[in-house]
């Protein structure tokens, strides 16, 4: 029972660089996300989707942009990767808007 | 809107002596509240949730709706309980929205 996965765990990035983070969840979750972890700040949302091929913009969207083509995927894309990007950015999924949510290991990427 | 707050970076106490992580609230509905905590090089993972009422590693928050707040409460720490602990709310009144998270408290219980 897999949860939440999120490839790859590691990313080194040159500015200007694209990249796609991939999470993938197996327990028919409606409801997934994408937040980005820095010190100081807590957890900020980016972008989430209620639902296939649905996707909605969260609190800090700019230079992100995201799919939800398949239910038990959702890729976040960085189109031209800046240093402000550095950070740790977790997914995580649920089965309604005010259900727990379950949250993949996270992926640190750093843009240099 | 919605904002949580939880006013202290970092908390630390002695092992077992008592604990209390603040979290306070803005919410103009019935709020959804819970507690995640994130232990060292670990994934997020749900602590409780106020609608369930339940004690999860010795932990309890209460819904104070007066005060805005849902403090988490351990009335003996344990070393094992040093981490990060995050509060977030939901509001069920704003349909799908997500999660809002505070920026954290980290507990460091020292021996």
């Amino acid at each position: 029972n897999a949860g939440v996965t999120q490839t790859p765990k590691f990313r080194v990035l040159k500015t200007g660089q694209s990249m796609t983070l991939l999470c993938a969840q197996d327990m028919n979750h409606e409801y997934m996300y994408w937040y980005r972890q820095d010190p100081g700040m807590g957890l900020r949302l980016i972008h989430y989707s209620v639902g296939e091929g649905t996707t909605a913009k969260g609190e800090v969207p700019d230079g992100y942009n995201v799919s939800r083509l398949k239910k038990q995927n959702f890729l976040l894309g960085l189109e031209s990767a800046a240093p402000s990007q550095t950070s740790v950015y977790f997914c995580a999924s649920s089965y309604g808007a005010t259900a727990g949510y379950t949250f993949g290991s996270g992926t640190r990427l750093t843009v240099v | 809107a919605q904002r949580v707050t939880q006013p202290e970076k970092l908390l630390s106490v002695f092992k077992g002596a008592p604990v209390e992580l603040k979290c306070n609230y803005s919410y103009s509905g019935s709020p959804e509240l819970f507690w995640y905590v994130q232990y060292s090089r670990q994934r997020l993972q749900l602590l409780l949730r106020h609608i369930s009422r339940e004690s999860i590693k010795g932990f309890t928050a209460d819904l104070n709706k007066g005060e805005t707040s849902f403090h988490l409460k351990k009335p003996f720490a344990q070393e094992e309980d040093s981490a990060m602990y995050y509060c977030a709310l939901s509001g069920p009144d704003s349909g799908n929205t997500p999660l809002v998270f505070g920026k954290g408290t980290r507990l460091s219980v020292i021996a």
